[in-house]
Formats: C-alpha cells, structure tokens, sequence
C-alpha cells in the first residue's frame, strides 16, 4: 500500500537557519504529494503542493520538489521564523482520493 | 466565512456513551472525509463521501457509522465510545475533477478533540 516516511522530530532550529525536513514515500500509480502544516491547537492548512515529477511546490518562503527518482518530496525554507513553529506533515494521494500522511515532524524554531 | 466547520470543538464524555460530531462545509466541494489523529499526532482515514454516496471506508469499528444527508454535511456518530476512541477528529473536503488541477487538495476543518474518560 501507499506510505509516507518522515523524518523523526523535533526539529529545533535557531530563527533565520536554513531548515529541511525530509520526505520519501511508496505508492502505486503517480502520486500528487502535498505539505501541510498544523499549528498548535488548530487544524491542518495546505502548505504547498506538486502533481507531477520535477514539480516544485512553494509558498511563504517553503519549497519542496517532486523527484519521482527518489521517490522524496523534501521540504526546505532558506530562513525560518518563530512563527513557523508547528507540525509539517508529508502527504500523497493517489486516485484513491484518500491523503496518506506521514508521521509529522515538530518544528521549533528559538529567537 | 469559515470554510469547513465542526462542531463541538471539545468532546468530553464516559466511556459506553453514544456521540456525534457534525461537520458542514461551504465551498461547494463533492467530497468529504473524516480523518483520525491520535495520540502521537498520526493521522489515518476512516471515510470518505462522494455527493452522499460512501466511497471509502477503512477497517474503522461498526460502532462508527457516518452520515451525509447532503454533500455539503458528514457527520460521525460514534456509539459505546471507548478509552481508545479519544483523538481528534478531522472533516475535511474536496471539489470534484471538474474543478481542474485543485481537485486533489483538501481543505480541513479545527478539528473535534474527543475525550473518553
């Protein structure tokens, strides 16, 4: 079946590192794979997307390539902020139409 | 102005009680779906509707049985509620394929924080 691994957390960063957190998966078919993100206490938001391979996804300064050859969707921002501080989670979907998530990566991000 | 909505946003009850969670969504979308996250924040599918019709239903208990009397409303009851059952519930929808390349995305609801005491 389809799967998706993270990396393990947390992730504490200073603020303005750079920041990857690392994504592969498994799936029948041509994925779409997406990012979300979840703030504490509040639901999931989607981050950025990509369809198909050597798609780049971004949005509010987060990047993440498709690379069908790696199978990997890692997601990377030059310079974080404390406000980016939350829980990133990989996800694809097939035609399925059901997300399949990763386990979540804790991102800290101090002053 | 809120886009996908579930209420309540706290659940707590004893365990052997029956619960619902409703959820509504105003975008128009076709598609619905109610995710569990536990404990560790792992976030599984239970089901999902198509305009009222069932399309996906994970090996979840027969104590959850969904309901969509419209496509914009799925609601989760949950009868003889168990300690196990305590996670957050997430509603979430998507539009159909007519809608072009935005068809895969979901949009999610705040959650439903279920406590079984």
């Amino acid at each position: 079946g389809d799967s998706v691994t993270q990396m393990e957390g947390p992730v504490t960063l200073s603020e303005e590192a750079f920041l990857t957190i690392n994504c592969t998966y498994t799936a029948t078919g041509y994925p779409s794979l997406f990012w979300y993100v979840q703030y504490p206490g509040e639901g999931l938001q989607l981050l950025l997307k990509a369809t198909k391979a050597d798609d780049k996804g971004s949005n509010k300064g987060f990047e993440a390539t498709y690379r069908k050859e790696t199978t990997s969707f890692h997601l990377e921002k030059g310079s974080v902020q404390v406000s980016d501080s939350a829980v990133y989670f990989c996800a694809l979907i097939t035609g399925r139409r059901a997300l399949t998530f990763g386990s979540g990566t804790r991102l800290q991000v101090q002053p | 102005d809120t886009a996908v909505s579930q209420t309540p946003k706290y659940l707590v009850t004893q365990m052997g009680n029956d619960k619902s969670i409703k959820c509504e969504q105003n975008l128009g979308h076709d598609t619905m779906y109610w995710y569990k996250q536990d404990s560790k924040k792992f976030l599984k599918i239970m089901f999902s509707y198509n305009n009222k019709e069932l399309i996906i239903n994970e090996t979840v208990p027969n104590r959850f049985s969904p309901k969509s009397p419209d496509k914009a409303h799925l609601n989760l009851h949950i009868n003889s509620l168990e300690l196990g059952d305590s996670a957050v519930y997430f509603c979430a929808s998507s539009p159909s394929r007519t809608s072009g390349s935005s068809y895969n995305e979901q949009f999610f609801g705040p959650g439903t924080r279920l406590t079984v005491l």
